[in-house]
């Protein structure tokens, strides 16, 4: 069965430090991943696709099939970014649905 | 704009009650799907619908049902509410030809 693994539930940083989000995920087929964010009292929304290979409000991810991870990156947080990020895995067998994982709280400090 | 109502922001029942939460899209979208979302948990599909009249069963479908009559509505029905239900519920729809979701704003539903 798939599973997508985010270690942290918190991830605390200062305004302008580098972010990095990690995210794993277990499943034996070609996998498509996603990165959704939820800003306090807004709806969850798509932030990026790894085969858009597109950078959103400065993050990045890069799918990294040997590591099976998906880490979200940006060089320099900003305080706007603190959101709950969740990481998505959508697997081509059967029903396509998304498995999210956990999610991680950013928090950017000034 | 894709826009996906859901009919209550806040929900208060009693345990035993049954309970009805409605989602509506706009965008003439073929899927639909009902989420929990919890601290810690995070989201975890409940049931999803490909098209009208047809339900799979999520991740945790135990304790609830689901009808789609029309496309553009999906509900999830409580039989018996019970305490461990107390959570943010999301409703999510989506083009069939696409993997893209888009989010209603949540009910978050309180059972005492």
């Amino acid at each position: 069965a798939q599973r997508v693994t985010q270690p942290e539930k918190l991830l605390s940083v200062f305004k302008g430090a580098p972010v990095e989000l990690k995210c794993n995920y277990s499943y034996s087929g070609s996998p498509e991943l996603f990165w959704y964010v939820q800003y306090s009292r807004q709806r969850l929304q798509l932030l990026l696709r790894h085969i858009s290979r597109e950078s959103i409000k400065g993050f990045t991810a890069d799918l990294n099939k040997g590591e099976t991870s998906f880490h979200l990156k940006k060089p320099f947080a900003q305080e706007e970014d603190s959101a709950m990020y969740y990481c998505a895995l959508r697997t081509n067998s059967g029903y396509s649905t998304l498995t999210f994982g956990k999610g991680t709280m950013l928090l950017v400090s000034p | 704009d894709v826009k996906v109502t859901q009919s209550s922001r806040y929900l208060v029942k009693r345990t035993g009650e049954k309970v009805f939460l409605e989602c509506v899209q706009d965008m003439d979208h073929e899927n639909m799907f009902w989420y929990r979302q919890d601290p810690g948990l995070g989201l975890r599909l409940i049931y999803f619908s490909y098209d009208v009249k047809m339900k799979e069963k999520g991740d945790i479908p135990e304790g609830y049902s689901v009808s789609r009559e029309k496309k553009e509505r999906f509900s999830l029905i409580l039989e018996s509410a019970s305490t461990n239900q107390t959570s943010m519920y999301l409703c999510a729809s989506g083009p069939g030809d696409t993997d893209t979701q888009y989010f209603g704003p949540g009910t978050r539903l309180t059972v005492l």
